[in-house]
This record gives structure tokens, C-alpha cells and sequence, in this order.
């Protein structure tokens, strides 16, 4: 199975922070990486996929970037409403694996 | 815009079979451009894949469940479902409905269901 480790698994920051999460693949994925966020008690919300393309509906200050196994979500300036957990999950290959999540939090 | 929703027993006893249900509503399940999913989340912890099936009932299922694990669809009732046998406490989970949405060879899930939790307890 390929292995996606997250770091940091908590941060804590202020509106307007920028923040970036990183994720990173035990082995090549390519660009089969997608990232998700979660609000307590709801659902997982699809943010950006094949590693770089912003979903539809999700604001802009959310992006994707890539860097060999490495991969990074950046929230450009953080709001209210991005206090969650984020998840990162590899589409390579199956088992579809995810991340153990980042949990940002409000400093 | 396409909505799934779990349905299902919330308890179930330790080795017997969890059997869940995702209606499918404001699209096709036959349609024959997805597969539809389920993940699961243990209390307090990460997300995990489960397995997925398209409409021709061609399935993919996790391999650390696959001996207890069957998938299905049915066409008519717009549904998908989950069986997962011999269950014990490890089994407790919320467990997602989602959509296998794609382009090209990339693929990621969207939309999921609420979430329907599952206990494993006698």
C-alpha cells in the first residue's frame, strides 16, 4: 500500500494566516493526489484534485502544488470557516490511502 | 446535482454482518461514468478506503477486508450497499457513501453521504 504522511498533524493560526500542509507519498504518484476538508461531525469536502485543480464552488485562496513525492495545500489567507481538518489521498493506485489529516486550529 | 444518502442498522452484534445502503438521488447510478464508493472513519481517526463498484458490478475492494467484504448495486432503486461479515469492535465506524468522479486517469470522490455510524456491540 502506498503510505501518505501529513505534517504538520496540527497547527494553530490566526485569520489571514497564510498556511501551507504537506503531504508526502511513500512512492512516486505522480500527480494522483487529492486533498479534502473536514468539519467536525460533517462529511469530507473535495478541495482540490489531481494534485493542482481547485473543485469547483472552493474559493481560491485553497491551492495544490507538487514537488516530486511531496505535495502541499496552501490556504493563502485563512478565514473563520477553514478551521477543520484536512485530509490529503493518493488515487495512484488502490487501496486509495489517505493521510492521518492536519488539524488546523484557531491561535 | 447528485446526493447520496446512508441508510442502515446503527448497532450491530460482534460476528455477525453489517449490511449498509446508499440511495443514490439526482442522477444515475447506471450511467455508467463513475464508480460508487464506500470509506469508512474510525471514532476520533483517519479515513479509510473500503472498496468501490460501477454499474456493470465490476468491484475493487480494500484487501484488508476483502475476505468479509461484498459490494453490490442495484440498477432499479438507484442504490449501492456494503455487507461486511464477521464484525467486531475494530468495525466501528462512521461509514461514507461517495461518488468516484474522474477525468481522464485522476480520480477523487465527490460528493459523499452524511455518514451513518456503525457500532459493533453485544
Amino acid at each position: 500500500d502506498i503510505q501518505m504522511t501529513q505534517s504538520p498533524s496540527s497547527l494553530s493560526a490566526s485569520v489571514g494566516d497564510r498556511v501551507t500542509i504537506t503531504c508526502r507519498a511513500s512512492q512516486s504518484i505522480s500527480s494522483y493526489l487529492n486533498w479534502y476538508q473536514q468539519k467536525p461531525g460533517k462529511a469530507p469536502n473535495l478541495l482540490i484534485y489531481a494534485a493542482s485543480s481547485l473543485q469547483s464552488g472552493v474559493p481560491s485562496r485553497f491551492s495544490g502544488s507538487a514537488s516530486g513525492t511531496d505535495f502541499t495545500l496552501t490556504i493563502s489567507c485563512l478565514q473563520p470557516e477553514d478551521f477543520a481538518t484536512y485530509y490529503c489521498q493518493q488515487s495512484y493506485s488502490t487501496p486509495y490511502t489517505f493521510g492521518q489529516g492536519t488539524k488546523v486550529e484557531i491561535k | 446535482q447528485v446526493q447520496l444518502q446512508e441508510s442502515g442498522p446503527g448497532l450491530v452484534k460482534p460476528s455477525q454482518t453489517l449490511s449498509l445502503t446508499c440511495t443514490v438521488s439526482g442522477g444515475s447510478i447506471s450511467s455508467g461514468d463513475y464508480y460508487w464508493s464506500w470509506i469508512r472513519q474510525h471514532p476520533g481517526k483517519g479515513l479509510e478506503w473500503v472498496g468501490y463498484i460501477d454499474y456493470s458490478v465490476s468491484t475493487n475492494y480494500n484487501p484488508s477486508l476483502k475476505s468479509r467484504l461484498s459490494i453490490s448495486v442495484d440498477t432499479s432503486e438507484n442504490q449501492f450497499s456494503l455487507k461486511l461479515s464477521s464484525v467486531t469492535a475494530a468495525d466501528t465506524a462512521v461509514y461514507y457513501c461517495a461518488r468516484v468522479s474522474s477525468s481522464g486517469y485522476y480520480n477523487w470522490f465527490d460528493p459523499w453521504g452524511q455518514g451513518t455510524l456503525v457500532t459493533v456491540s453485544s
